[in-house]
Order: C-alpha cells, then sequence, then structure tokens
C-alpha cells in the first residue's frame, strides 16, 4: 500500500531564516507530487506541482521554491521566511487515474516568528 | 475568481440527523468533484468522488449528488456522528485534462451528541 510522510510536523523559525520541509511517497512509481499551504481560517492553495523528477510548476509566485530530487521525494525550500509564510503545509500525490484523485500526508505547521 | 465556492462556512447538526454540505462551481470542464474530511492539524482524506457524467454516488452513509445545469454539488451524510466532526472540502478536477484539484474553503460540520 501506498503512504507519505511529511517532516517536520511543527517548526517554528524566525523571519529571515531558510526553510525545508521534506515529504517522501512509498509505495508507487511516478506519481504526481504537490505542495499546499492551508493559511489560518483559509481553504488549499496550490503552490507546487511536480509531476516527474526536476519538473515543477510554480502555482503562486512567493519566496518559496520546490525541488524533486528523487521519483518520491519532494522538497519545498526558502532563503528566508516572511511572517506571512506561517501556515499548514500539505504534500499530496496522485496517480494519472481519471478522478484526479489526491492522498495527502499529515502535515507541517509552520510558524514564522 | 474562485471556481470552487463553499458559501456556509460553518453547520450545525443533531447526531443522527442528515448533514448536507453544498459546494457550487462555475467552470463546466471540471471532469469529477471530490469530497475530502480534514480533521485540526492533519491532512485531508479522501471520502467520495463523482463523474460529471453521473448524479449520484453512494458509499456508506455519504452519498454526493450533482446537478450539471446547476453547477451544484452536495454532499450527504446520514446518519450523523459526531466522529463526522470535521472540516469537508470540496474539489474539482479535469479542467482542459489537467490533474490539478481546485479546491473549495471549506465548510466545518459539527455534530452535536
Amino acid at each position: 500500500s501506498q503512504t507519505i510522510h511529511q517532516w517536520p510536523a511543527t517548526l517554528v523559525q524566525p523571519v529571515g531564516s531558510p526553510l525545508s520541509l521534506e515529504c517522501t511517497v512509498e509505495g508507487t512509481s511516478n506519481p504526481n507530487l504537490y505542495w499546499y499551504r492551508q493559511a489560518a481560517g483559509r481553504g488549499l492553495q496550490l503552490l507546487f506541482y511536480s509531476v516527474g523528477i526536476g519538473q515543477i510548476s510554480s502555482e503562486v509566485p512567493q519566496n518559496l521554491s520546490a525541488s524533486r530530487p528523487q521519483d518520491r521525494q519532494f522538497i519545498l525550500s526558502s532563503k528566508k521566511l516572511l511572517l506571512s509564510d506561517s501556515g499548514f503545509y500539505l504534500c499530496a500525490w496522485s496517480i494519472l487515474s481519471g478522478s484526479g484523485e489526491q492522498y495527502f500526508g499529515p502535515g507541517t505547521r509552520l510558524t514564522v516568528t | 475568481d474562485q471556481q470552487v465556492k463553499q458559501n456556509s462556512p460553518s453547520l450545525s447538526v443533531q447526531e443522527g440527523r442528515i448533514s448536507i454540505l453544498n459546494c457550487d462551481y462555475t467552470n463546466s470542464m471540471f471532469d469529477y468533484f471530490l469530497w475530502y474530511k480534514k480533521y485540526p492539524a492533519e491532512g485531508p482524506t479522501f471520502l467520495i468522488s463523482i463523474s460529471s457524467i453521473k448524479d449520484k454516488n453512494e458509499d456508506g452513509r455519504f452519498t454526493v449528488f450533482l446537478n450539471k445545469s446547476a453547477k451544484h454539488l452536495s454532499l450527504h451524510i446520514v446518519p450523523s456522528q459526531p466522529g463526522d466532526s470535521a472540516v469537508y472540502f470540496c474539489a474539482a478536477s479535469g479542467e482542459a485534462g489537467s490533474y490539478q484539484l481546485t479546491f473549495g474553503k471549506g465548510t466545518k460540520l459539527s455534530v452535536i451528541p
């Protein structure tokens, strides 16, 4: 069966510090991978998605970046965090199925102070 | 421009009664519609989906209805249980062959014992 891991679960970082969040998927090959952010009281905002190694599409211009160094690894990074980067970050995966169903990881709560 | 809208931010229902969560969309090119359930500090979990060529899909206590002419779908939960208390997200996929999901902002369901 497929599983998706995210770490860390929670993170408190000062403004201006770097960020690295990691996501790995097990039990499937060549998945589509996604990074979402849920800000307080808001819906799910798609940040990045990837259809293959080294292929990243950005949905929202910001100071975040994403990389996919391996087939089942997706990394979200920032060189300098802003207060507005606080939120709940979710990684998800999907295969090319008809419904577009995505499966989410447990999330990372990021607080920028 | 919000293509998927959940106009009710919250809903309270008595245990054992029916919960009806509503969702409207504007893009007639969506192929599939999905419902996700999310507990605090966890990733969303997939509940049920419906193809745009169907008008009803049922899975246990959960039924999704689609009215294409009105661009409206609803999720019915019968009977509602306290464990159903969560935020429910409506999502749509398949626009122009894309496997990305477009999410609504969510409805917080509270089932009162």
